[in-house]
């Protein structure tokens, strides 16, 4: 059953705390994403990976990392730095970079207090 | 002027109508063009991509029309399970999508 998975559904944590937030896909994709989402605001590009050991920021990396050591893999890591962390944080997957169809997981709700 | 505008809606329409969506874009070298459904508090799901000579899947249809740099989604036979948000997707000439804050669509019985 090939797919993209998120955890967890649901995270909460102290402001000044960093957290890393899972995600895998078992699709073979090269190209994975992350995007954040807002209320009332489109979504909004963090970082994007291309291929294995290679990633690039997207419109909105200030307070966030992410790592892609293997090809099924691309966790991200809000930190302390991020302003406004509390958000729908979405990963997504396609085939290769380069405006393929994006496939999403279910997200990460991410409550920072 | 936004890369990618779409009208918020809501759009209220009855189970049976059809209704309609545009999404205009800026860039006029935007190559690749997509409809995303969103439902509340979920991930968005492809409904399709927007090819030139457009293309239609079951009750819907895409439209492109470049020399207007728009896109249009028409639903027919509107369904109470067709409520939901609608997103415009666009590639410009860099390897990101660009998303449309979205359409909400409520169909009523």
């Amino acid at each position: 059953d090939g797919g993209i998975t998120q955890s967890p559904k649901y995270l909460f944590r102290k402001e000044g705390q960093n957290v890393t937030l899972s995600c895998e896909q078992n699709l073979n994709h090269d190209a994975m994403y992350w995007y954040r989402q807002d209320p009332g605001q489109g979504l909004r590009l963090i970082y994007y990976s291309q291929i294995v050991n290679d990633f690039q920021k997207g419109d909105i990396a200030e307070g966030y990392s992410v790592s892609r050591e293997k090809k099924e893999s691309f966790p991200l890591t809000v930190t302390s730095a991020q302003k406004n962390p509390t958000a729908f944080y979405l990963c997504a997957s396609s085939v290769l970079a380069g405006g393929y169809e994006q496939y999403f997981g279910p997200g990460t709700r991410l409550t920072v207090t | 002027r936004k890369e990618v505008e779409q009208d918020p809606g809501p759009f209220n329409v009855p189970e049976g109508a059809t209704v309609a969506f545009n999404c205009t874009y800026s860039n006029s070298a935007s190559q690749s063009f997509f409809w995303y459904r969103q439902d509340c508090r979920k991930e968005p799901k492809l409904l399709m991509s927007v090819y030139s000579s457009g293309n239609e899947d079951g009750r819907f249809t895409a439209q492109l029309n470049r020399a207007s740099q728009y896109i249009s989604l028409l639903i027919r036979d509107s369904k109470l399970s067709d409520s939901a948000t609608y997103l415009c997707v666009v590639k410009f000439n860099t390897d990101k999508l660009i998303f449309g804050t979205g359409t909400r669509l409520q169909v009523f019985p």
